[in-house]
């Protein structure tokens, strides 16, 4: 069965970066797109950013567009996400998000990971 | 402001059925079929239960189903048990963003 453990959330100051990752087991990694969700406190999910299986296609919410970069390693069956410049908005729980398709675009959120937190706070 | 609208909580008793409705516009739930529900229970990870409007995933209960008319996606559960209390999320593709969501409806099973 599919799993998917995400780390690297903490409490980290306004301005400053993070680098989040997130370990796939259970099903053919490089054969999926990926994607990262969050879910702010008090407020509904919000998709962040997918890429496609072979890396060739990215694509950002428009409030982390120009601060966030995703990436993959497909020998390593893992997912990143590079956070710059972090805003206290961006405060929220971060899953990573399996595709059954190997597009960003179309299909649907298949296995989800339990989380990391990002705290962004003075 | 959620891209696409639901309502902000339902209730419903034991055995009972409810609908969730997630509306959107031409250029998401009402432009294509990728219209997708989540179940998400207090601090644990969502869990897809409809995708494509109206799949079913391996292992989902018999009593989620969706539908959409229009610029409306619905999700409907049936013969409500307390395990159902939980919030579900619509999403759905779009063609400017690509995905939104809904802003979350809260169901309580009385």
């Amino acid at each position: 069965e599919a799993q998917l453990v995400e780390s690297g959330g903490g409490l980290v100051q306004p301005g400053r970066s993070l680098r989040l990752s997130c370990a796939a087991s259970g099903f053919i990694f490089d054969d999926k797109a990926m994607h990262w969700v969050r879910l702010a406190p008090g407020k509904g999910l919000e998709w962040v950013s997918g890429i496609s299986s072979n890396s060739g296609t990215t694509g950002y919410a428009d409030s982390v567009k120009g601060r966030f970069t995703i990436s993959r390693d497909n020998a390593k069956n893992s997912l990143y996400l590079q956070m710059n410049s972090l805003r206290v908005e961006d405060t929220a729980v971060y899953y990573c998000a399996n595709s059954p398709l190997t597009t960003v675009v179309r299909g649907y959120f298949h296995h989800w990971g339990q989380g990391t937190l990002v705290t962004v706070s003075s | 402001q959620s891209a696409l609208t639901q309502p902000a909580s339902v209730s419903g008793s034991p055995g009972q059925s409810i609908t969730i409705s997630c509306t959107g516009t031409s250029s998401d739930v009402g432009g294509y079929n990728y219209v997708s529900w989540y179940q998400q229970h207090p601090g644990k990870a969502p869990k897809l239960v409809i995708y494509d409007v109206s799949k079913r995933p391996s292992g989902v209960s018999n009593r989620f189903s969706g539908s959409k008319s229009g610029n409306t996606a619905s999700l409907s559960i049936a013969g409500l048990q307390a395990e159902d209390e939980a919030t579900y999320y619509c999403t759905a593709y779009s063609s400017s963003s690509p995905w939104v969501f809904g802003g979350g409806t809260t169901l309580t099973v009385l």
